[in-house]
């Protein structure tokens, strides 16, 4: 399972762009890259998945180079609300889905 | 649409004590199953994972054990409780299939061991 690396912790002011990096050399070529968002007490939610180049919704991007070994996901124009855990998971169906939950990245948004 | 129902919310229970947590899900068949257990201030661990009734798999050894009675039923369970049991229990499920299309995490459970 592709191990991945995350900065603990990121402060940013409400309304701008955040950009959070994830590391994962060791990824596989059937690995998938997901986002999730976890609050206090809460279950993490899905934000974005992709596999190469870029995906965009409703919430975030995500960047992807070419070679894949790491992933960028991006929050255009930050709120407090946004304050949170952001976890990056590398991981593909092998006959039951796991993957390897780091420790995220905090976000702080300040007004 | 699927739900994932996960309870109790909260529950203190004394060292030496069993445990019995229940999660379900709802709107899907044969789900991937998941317990996951996270510490303060931590990442998420996985603690055992399911692909189809009776069907187990232990990522971590320790005195926790899971069962699936039934398709959309995931239950985790101690005979014996620990201090070092006190966390977070998040519950999980996926679809199946060979592209991954993400977990769905219940509301979780905060267990504190006394």
């Amino acid at each position: 399972l592709a191990k991945t690396t995350q900065p603990i912790s990121m402060d940013s002011y409400e309304g701008q762009e955040v950009n959070i990096t994830c590391s994962h050399n060791n990824i596989a070529t059937n690995d998938y890259i997901t986002w999730y968002q976890q609050f206090p007490s809460q279950g993490p939610r899905f934000i974005i998945q992709g596999y190469k180049t870029k995906v965009t919704n409703e919430v975030a991007s995500l960047f992807i180079p070419a070679d894949r070994k790491s992933s960028t996901l991006s929050l255009p124009r930050v709120s407090l609300s946004d304050t949170a855990v952001y976890y990056c998971l590398v991981g593909n169906y092998t006959g039951g889905f796991k993957t390897i939950f780091g420790a995220g990245t905090r976000l702080f948004v300040k007004a | 649409s699927q739900t994932i129902h996960q309870w109790p919310a909260t529950l203190v229970q004394p060292v030496g004590s069993p445990l019995s947590l229940e999660c379900t899900v709802e709107g899907t068949s044969n789900p991937n199953l998941y317990w996951y257990r996270q510490a303060a201030g931590r990442g998420l661990q996985l603690l055992f994972y399911s692909v189809g009734i009776g069907q187990i798999s232990s990522e971590v050894p320790q005195n926790l054990s899971a069962s699936r009675p039934q398709d959309r039923q995931f239950i985790l369970s101690s005979k014996k409780l620990l201090l070092s049991d006190s966390g977070f229990y998040l519950c999980a499920w996926s679809l199946t299939g060979y592209a991954f299309s993400g977990y769905t995490f219940g509301s979780g459970t905060r267990l504190t061991v006394v």
